[in-house]
């Protein structure tokens, strides 16, 4: 069946860099694409970017140049990095599958909780 | 980025029929889906394009709409329904909605 899991540190210090893992099983990296998206507590949700099936990337531009997303294939493994971390980056950090341009994400990951502290 | 405004919350009776709304700053075709989500869980899908039904969800649920204005209704309304619902568009790069979280009388 499908299934997503982060996995990633609960705490990361102030200007510090964030590096979680999304892992992936019941599909293909190489036929479906996977997004980060993020909640802080009692918030709504934000999308970050987006790991295409083909191996690009898209990135939201709020994030500017804080954020890289990667992946692995032969581990269904992708990757996300932020460096230059601040309070308002404490979230829940979650991967969701999503199948083409314009479709919903249809499986999520349970999330990640990140704090950030100074 | 286009923007999705939701009604922060509702309350409602068990065995009601309730209508969410999420309404976009520009025209997003069909291109609209509906999460729930429970505290402490990851959103589950609902609805896709606009008025499809996800695989595995309750038929009490529908949505319809096109273009800014989108509606969930869950009809009749069950106690276990108790969850934050959110819309998100892909018809730009994905945004989603404010919430609205849902309560029972």
């Amino acid at each position: 069946q499908v299934q997503l899991k982060e996995t990633g540190p609960d705490l990361v210090q102030l200007t510090q860099t964030l590096s979680i893992t999304c892992t992936v099983s019941g599909f293909s990296l190489t036929t479906y694409n996977v997004h980060w998206v993020r909640q802080p507590p009692g918030k709504g949700l934000e999308w970050m970017g987006a790991m295409w099936n083909g191996g690009g990337t898209d990135y939201n531009s709020a994030f500017k140049s804080r954020l890289s997303i990667s992946r692995d294939t032969s581990k269904s493994q992708v990757f996300l990095k932020m460096n230059s971390l601040q309070t308002d980056d404490t979230a829940k950090y979650f991967c969701a599958r999503h199948v083409t341009i314009a479709a919903p994400f249809d499986y999520w990951g349970q999330g990640v909780m990140v704090t950030v502290s100074s | 980025d286009t923007v999705l405004t939701q009604s922060p919350a509702l309350a409602v009776s068990p065995g009601e029929r309730v209508s969410i709304s999420c309404r976009a700053s520009e025209g997003v075709n069909s291109y609209m889906h509906w999460y729930q989500q429970k505290p402490g869980q990851q959103p589950k899908l609902l609805i896709y394009k606009a008025s499809n039904l996800a695989s595995g969800v309750p038929a009490r649920f529908s949505g319809s709409g096109s273009g800014t204005d989108f509606t969930l209704t869950i009809d009749p309304v069950e106690a276990d329904d108790t969850a934050t619902y959110f819309c998100q568009q892909s018809w730009n790069d994905p945004t989603f909605g404010g919430g609205t979280k849902l309560e029972l009388k």
